[in-house]
């Protein structure tokens, strides 16, 4: 049972436009999320994330969305660089508790 | 900057052996994890440790063992390694709660595949 879902695998962005990242979940005890970049060959690396008493989080050119009544997150990227290109994780945590719950990724191309 | 060191980026082991995975962060965060990574399923919880001694199991800790004799080093045990354990494991660490807006610092995986 996917509580955390990505249901696009792959995503292509020209250089300079919008990324847009989604995720959903199920889980409505999840009360704080967070996005993960991961580089091939390497471990992922903690981006930007959202606690549920906010709708909007941004950190320079990543701005993370939370629509609570939708059970739906995005992560936005402006403008996409080449660096860019990784598989992107959301993730979804309750307070009190260690298990954090990941999707499944979403590989992300930015076309120079 | 953390770092999670983890000891072996590949590794090849046959079936029925022993395994041991070891994870060492030099931040003396408090938590300690183990994941695996598996095409199109994500990361997935294996252990987590939240002080010395002290286990908790994830989603899917059968066929797996931890160990957390000091504060900076988690290990994970294969205890009779089969080929489903062909996986991509992942360890990191925390300050603190994850909840609490403490995030994890991960490694940079060990590659295992069982023959």
């Amino acid at each position: 049972d996917q509580q955390v879902k990505q249901n696009s695998p792959s995503l292509s962005v020209q250089e300079g436009r919008i990324s847009i990242l989604n995720c959903d979940y199920t889980n409505s005890m999840f009360d704080y999320f967070l996005w993960y970049k991961k580089y091939p060959a390497e471990g992922p690396t903690f981006l930007i994330s959202i606690s549920s008493i906010k709708d909007k989080n941004e950190d320079g050119r990543f701005t993370v969305f939370l629509n609570k009544s939708a059970k739906h997150l995005s992560l936005h990227i402006v403008p996409s660089q080449p660096g860019d290109s990784a598989v992107y994780f959301c993730a979804a945590i309750n307070f009190g508790n260690e298990k954090l719950t990941f999707g499944t990724g979403t590989r992300l191309t930015i076309i120079p | 900057d953390v770092k999670v060191t983890q000891s072996s980026r590949y590794l090849v082991k046959r079936t029925g052996e022993k395994v041991f995975l070891e994870c060492v962060q030099d931040m003396d965060h408090e938590n300690m994890f183990w994941y695996r990574q598996d095409p199109g399923l994500g990361l997935r919880l294996i252990y987590f440790s939240y002080d010395v001694k002290m286990k908790e199991k994830g989603d899917i800790p059968e066929g797996y063992s931890v160990s957390r004799e000091k504060k900076e080093r988690f290990s994970l045990i294969l205890e009779s390694a089969s080929t489903n354990q062909t996986s991509m494991y992942l360890c990191a660490s925390s300050p603190g709660p994850t909840g609490g807006g403490q995030p994890q610092h991960f490694g940079d995986g060990t590659r295992l595949s069982i023959l």
